[in-house]
């Protein structure tokens, strides 16, 4: 079955950087595309990039041009979501998820807790 | 490109049916027949309802449906039951090379 599982909770001081993984498994890695969705206390969804696996091209939501990076590794089916300069605004849960289609998002990972605090 | 609109809450009693709206422009909603809507528990991840405006993924009930008129997309809830409380996302392609998938700003369902 497809399962997507992302890293574990991490807590950041204002500045730094943070790098969350996703592993997928139970389909083939490079047929899907995978996107970056985060949810913010008391905001709602808000995507953030996607990555092609099997080129590792990338395009990214213009508000977090120049400050995230996503990267993947073929040889273990895992997609990178790094983002910099992080900021207390950047306090949310961040998810990996799939493509079905344009905009439709079919699997996603259990979700990555990162807090921003000094 | 701003986050597509919807009510903030919608309510209803067991049994019966409620509509979430999910408005947008010419840009996304209106353009495309790529509208998703998302259900999501608390502390839990998102989860596909209806993908490319009125499609359901396979063990979604048919209690859920999905329509688009214009620039306005509608998730319908029939025969609402208690599990269905959580909170309801749409989401968009768009023509924006710089946003190209803009989310909705979230409904709220209550079962009364």
């Amino acid at each position: 079955q497809v399962q997507l599982v992302q890293s574990g909770a991490e807590v950041k001081k204002p500045g730094a950087s943070v790098k969350v993984s996703c592993k997928a498994s139970g389909y083939t890695f490079t047929s899907y595309d995978m996107h970056w969705v985060r949810l913010s206390p008391g905001q709602g969804l808000e995507w953030m990039g996607i990555i092609y696996p099997s080129g590792g091209s990338t395009s990214y939501a213009q508000r977090f041009q120049g400050r995230v990076a996503m990267t993947r590794d073929t040889s273990t089916s895992t997609v990178y979501m790094d983002l910099s300069s992080l900021r207390s605004e950047d306090t949310a849960v961040y998810y990996c998820a799939r493509g079905l289609s344009l905009a439709a998002h079919d699997y996603w990972g259990q979700g990555t807790l990162v807090t921003v605090s000094s | 490109q701003s986050a597509l609109t919807q009510p903030a809450s919608v309510s209803g009693s067991p049994g019966q049916s409620i509509t979430i709206s999910c408005t947008g422009t010419s840009s996304d909603v209106g353009g495309y027949n790529y509208v998703s809507w998302y259900q999501q528990h608390p502390g839990k991840a998102p989860k596909l309802m209806i993908y490319e405006v009125s499609n359901r993924p396979s063990g979604v009930s048919n209690r859920f449906s999905g329509s688009k008129s214009g620039n306005t997309a509608s998730l319908t809830i029939s025969g609402l039951q208690a599990e269905d409380e959580a909170d309801y996302y749409c989401s968009s392609y768009t023509s924006s090379s710089t946003l190209p998938y803009v989310f909705g700003t979230g409904t709220k369902v209550t079962v009364l």
